[in-house]
């Protein structure tokens, strides 16, 4: 099946910092991609669509200038969580969609956590 | 909104016995795809199966297959003969809304040796 990459895979931040998480599908162009948030013993949370090219897509309730998301290349699309706080500390997963048979293919996750 | 309901919050099965894993949707749509996803403790998403919506016939995925029913929205998850890795959470995806996916609260499997 396609792989998608995630990157870093652990992070530890201090709070106020800025943190970065990328993720790239090696093996296809995914002109989608989504950003998942999950919480220990949770589903995943349906962050934000990320559209290549054009701005993403949040869920009510997620402050787009907080997770900043870059979809730049067919590639590659971008997570900053921007001004990290204790709170911010969680399990980001992101998942590229194959347009031909709508499967998500998933990254395998960043565990963030802001001190 | 679409909704998606999955009933069993745990569940435990004797190795190399089956379970059935539930899930019911609500849509509009009358083409769509839905998956089960399993999420085990390295908690990787992993694909297990799809069905499209509009084959009536039921998919099968070696030991996994699905009972779809479409008239009553109901997606379940047969697992046959299951083994130690099939430990791990399981996660029914509705049909897709405007570029979205949301997931069911998931049903934590348990397979007991």
């Amino acid at each position: 099946g396609a792989v998608v990459s995630q990157h870093p895979s652990r992070v530890i931040c201090k709070s106020g910092t800025s943190v970065k998480i990328e993720c790239r599908s090696l093996d296809f162009q995914a002109t989608t991609m989504f950003w998942y948030r999950q919480f220990p013993k949770k589903s995943l949370m349906l962050m934000a669509t990320s559209n290549e090219g054009s701005k993403a897509t949040y869920e009510q309730g997620v402050e787009k200038d907080k997770f900043l998301i870059n979809h730049a290349s067919l590639t590659l699309s971008t997570l900053t969580v921007t001004s990290a706080h204790p709170e911010d500390s969680s399990f980001y997963i992101c998942s590229a969609r194959n347009i031909f048979s709508y499967e998500q293919y998933f990254g395998p996750g960043t565990r963030l956590t802001v001190t | 909104a679409q909704t998606v309901t999955q009933s069993q919050p745990e569940m435990s099965v004797q190795e190399a016995e089956t379970v059935t894993l539930s899930c019911t949707y609500d849509t509009s749509e009358n083409n769509y795809y839905l998956f089960w996803y399993k999420q085990p403790p390295s908690r990787q998403m992993i694909l297990v199966i799809r069905q499209e919506a509009y084959k009536q016939q039921n998919a099968t995925e070696n030991r996994f297959s699905v009972n779809f029913q479409k008239a009553a929205k109901s997606f379940s998850l047969k697992i046959s003969d299951s083994q130690l890795g099939d430990t791990a959470m399981y996660f029914c995806a509705p049909p897709e809304t405007g570029n979205q996916f949301y997931f069911g609260t998931g049903t934590s499997l348990t397979v007991i040796p």
